[in-house]
């Protein structure tokens, strides 16, 4: 069975740190590109990062751009989201989401979410 | 950024009935059309990829069509665990926004 399953969330103060991460199992994690999207209370669905299989091609959203950092480890079946100088506005459910290719693609299947709270 | 708009925002339906979500997109994004189905506290699901294709194990009576910058989702004959919001989004050029929902809710 195809299998994606994050951690890593929790409670951080504005302007701390925090790495996800997302497991995978039940296909060759290194035949796919991975994204990351988030789902903020109350608001709709935005990409957060996309790396593709070889770590050669990144991708942000300008809203991460230059606070968040996308990686994977293809030995481990790993994807992570290092988040830096993190905002209120960043608190949201993250899902990992597998797709063909970085873009002209689709995102399936997605992960259960990790909970990221920023608040003091 | 291409922007997504998907009309209605919410639609109050009965099971049996037939339900069309439409998606627009600022600009053409060819068929590079995704549609998610999401349930209250639950990971977003594939539906529809290309525009029309039906993902694996998803019922047909789901159906995706358009081209360009127009898009529907239509789902035939609504069954009590099609309730949920559902979501378009497009995978033509980075960065790969959403729409902004439909909620269905079934009477």
């Amino acid at each position: 069975e195809v299998q994606l399953v994050e951690s890593g969330g929790g409670l951080v103060q504005p302007g701390g740190s925090l790495r996800l991460s997302c497991l995978a199992s039940g296909f060759t994690f290194d035949d796919y590109a991975m994204h990351w999207v988030r789902h903020a209370p109350g608001k709709g669905l935005e990409w957060v990062s996309g790396i593709s299989w070889n770590s050669l091609t990144i991708d942000y959203a300008a809203s991460v751009k230059g606070r968040f950092t996308i990686s994977r480890d293809n030995a481990k079946n790993a994807l992570y989201l290092q988040m830096n100088s993190l905002r209120p506005e960043d608190t949201a459910f993250y899902y990992c989401a597998r797709a063909r290719q970085l873009g002209l693609s689709w995102f399936d299947p997605w992960g259960q979410g990790a909970l990221v709270t920023v608040s003091s | 950024d291409i922007q997504m708009i998907q009309s209605p925002s919410s639609l109050s339906t009965s099971v049996g009935d037939e339900v069309t979500i439409t998606c627009r997109a600022s600009q053409s994004v060819v068929r590079y059309i995704n549609w998610y189905q999401q349930k209250s506290g639950k990971a977003p699901l594939l539906l529809i990829y290309g525009a029309s294709n039906l993902q694996g194990g998803v019922p047909s009576r789901f159906r995706g069509s358009g081209s360009g910058t127009d898009f529907t989702l239509t789902i035939s004959g609504l069954q009590p665990e099609d309730s949920g919001t559902y979501f378009c989004q497009q995978s033509y050029t980075s960065p790969f926004t959403f729409g902004p929902g439909t909620k269905v809710e079934i009477k």
